[in-house]
């Protein structure tokens, strides 16, 4: 089956580095996607990998190794307003989006 | 960059009556578009994939005498919600892409069913 593990909630310190993780086993792969989404709001794009390394995009970074099946997004001088969830999604041999079910990211001061 | 455009961001409507939604993409041309429904502290659903001119497909557990979508051109996809009852009151959501681009998310619709 197909299957997208991240963490349920992480807690981090404002100004602080994050590390969100993500591992897949999908029936093939056409690119990772990470969205940020707030509270009642639709998610929000943030990054998409599709060959391995880092992909840096001001305070946020994407990592994929597509051969371990694995993904993180590093986000730097976290803000309060970086409390959100975020989205793991990778789109299969079909091209649909296999969705994780979120990392819900609290910033305490 | 490109936008996906979702109409309406909201809607209340009342039970038995039938609400439509729509997705845009607004300057690329959507070759295939999906729609999905977000349950409360769940991830997104995918309800359905429609690629541009061929009937939809639908996700396992969906009706789709209940939820119609239309994919009638590249920038235009619809998903009507029939006879909605107050169960069917969610967040919609669509996305958009073309053969060479990732997925564009719509603002979403919460529907609300009275």
């Amino acid at each position: 089956g197909q299957n997208i593990d991240q963490p349920t909630e992480m807690t981090a310190t404002e100004g602080a580095i994050v590390q969100i993780n993500c591992t897949y086993q999908t029936s093939g792969f056409n690119g990772l996607f990470w969205y940020q989404q707030h509270a009642g709001e639709a998610p929000t794009f943030l990054s998409y990998n599709v060959l391995d390394g880092l992909e840096e995009k001001g305070r946020f970074s994407s990592f994929l190794s597509r051969s371990k099946g694995y993904s993180y997004l590093l986000l730097k001088e976290l803000q309060m307003k970086d409390s959100a969830s975020y989205l793991c999604a990778v789109m299969d041999s079909n091209y649909q989006l296999i969705w994780g079910a979120g990392t819900k990211l609290i910033i305490k001061p | 960059g490109a936008v996906v455009s979702q109409h309406p961001s909201r809607v209340i409507c009342k039970s038995g009556t039938s609400v439509k939604i729509e997705c845009r993409s607004l300057d690329f041309q959507a070759t295939t578009m999906f729609w999905y429904r977000q349950f409360p502290k769940q991830s997104l659903m995918l309800m359905a994939t429609s690629n541009e001119g061929s009937k939809a497909t639908y996700e396992q557990g969906v009706e789709k005498d209940k939820f119609l979508i239309n994919h009638a051109s590249l920038t235009l996809s619809t998903l009507t919600v029939t006879s909605a009852h107050p169960e069917d009151s969610s967040f919609y959501i669509c996305s958009a892409r073309s053969k060479d681009t990732e997925a564009f998310f719509g603002q979403g619709t919460r529907l609300t069913v009275v």
